[in-house]
């Protein structure tokens, strides 16, 4: 069974710092999921992704398969970022998704 | 194109009463999947669905727990008998392939008095 680890599990900062969110896991997968959990519970699929990078906006994606990390970073934080990171990994075929149980990201005006 | 939909958005039951909750995928997608978020608690893969299928069931409950996804209507998942411990928030995802990127329902609020 897969056991995934975020850090930090809390994170304060001011609008404008880039911020970086860590997960690690501990078994091979085919794909990681970066989430984001508004205020109100809402949950919003930011990224999928099994290699390299991806950049949306302000949000960059990084895996690394070998050391088994990925890293969520943004750039030019604002108040409006101010949710629950969450990382989840799949090792594809009949097998769920396994959660981490999430970075609370609070970005100060 | 509406997204994922999920009814009803909140839900009051007393222990011992059945619970059911409503899941319409995104259109086009055919692969549903719960979810359940406890108090103060990260989310669960419960069970994932394709149409009249159950394909991976490992995260439901031994009992009380079951859901479905007919041909035609939403996926439900119902679970009987309710306790004060189910209250939570159970949330469905739908993707178009399985184990593709997912897009997640509002959630349905679960209270157990």
């Amino acid at each position: 069974k897969n056991e995934v680890e975020q850090s930090p599990q809390n994170l304060t900062a001011q609008e404008g710092e880039f911020i970086t969110i860590n997960c690690s896991y501990s078994v091979g997968i085919s794909a990681l999921h970066w989430l984001q959990q508004h205020p109100g519970g809402g949950i919003v699929s930011l990224f999928m992704l099994s290699s390299g990078k991806k950049k949306h906006g302000r949000l960059i994606a990084t895996i690394n398969i070998q050391e088994k990390h990925s890293s969520l970073h943004i750039t030019a934080s604002h108040p409006r970022d101010s949710a629950v990171y969450i990382c989840a990994v799949t090792g594809g075929g009949a097998d769920g998704l396994t959660f981490g149980k999430g970075t609370h990201l609070i970005i100060q005006p | 194109n509406a997204g994922v939909m999920q009814n009803p958005r909140h839900l009051v039951r007393r222990r011992g009463q059945e619970a059911r909750l409503r899941c319409s995928p995104m259109k086009g997608h055919s692969h549903v999947y719960w979810y359940r978020q406890l108090p103060e608690e990260g989310l669960k893969f419960m069970v994932y669905l394709q149409k009249e299928n159950i394909i991976d069931e490992s995260g439901m409950p031994k009992e009380r727990f079951s859901a479905e996804f007919p041909k035609e209507g939403p996926s439900i998942l119902r679970i009987q008998q309710v306790v004060r411990g189910d209250s939570a928030a159970y949330f469905c995802a739908s993707s178009p392939q399985g184990w593709y990127e997912q897009f997640f329902g509002p959630g349905t609020r679960l209270t157990v008095l």
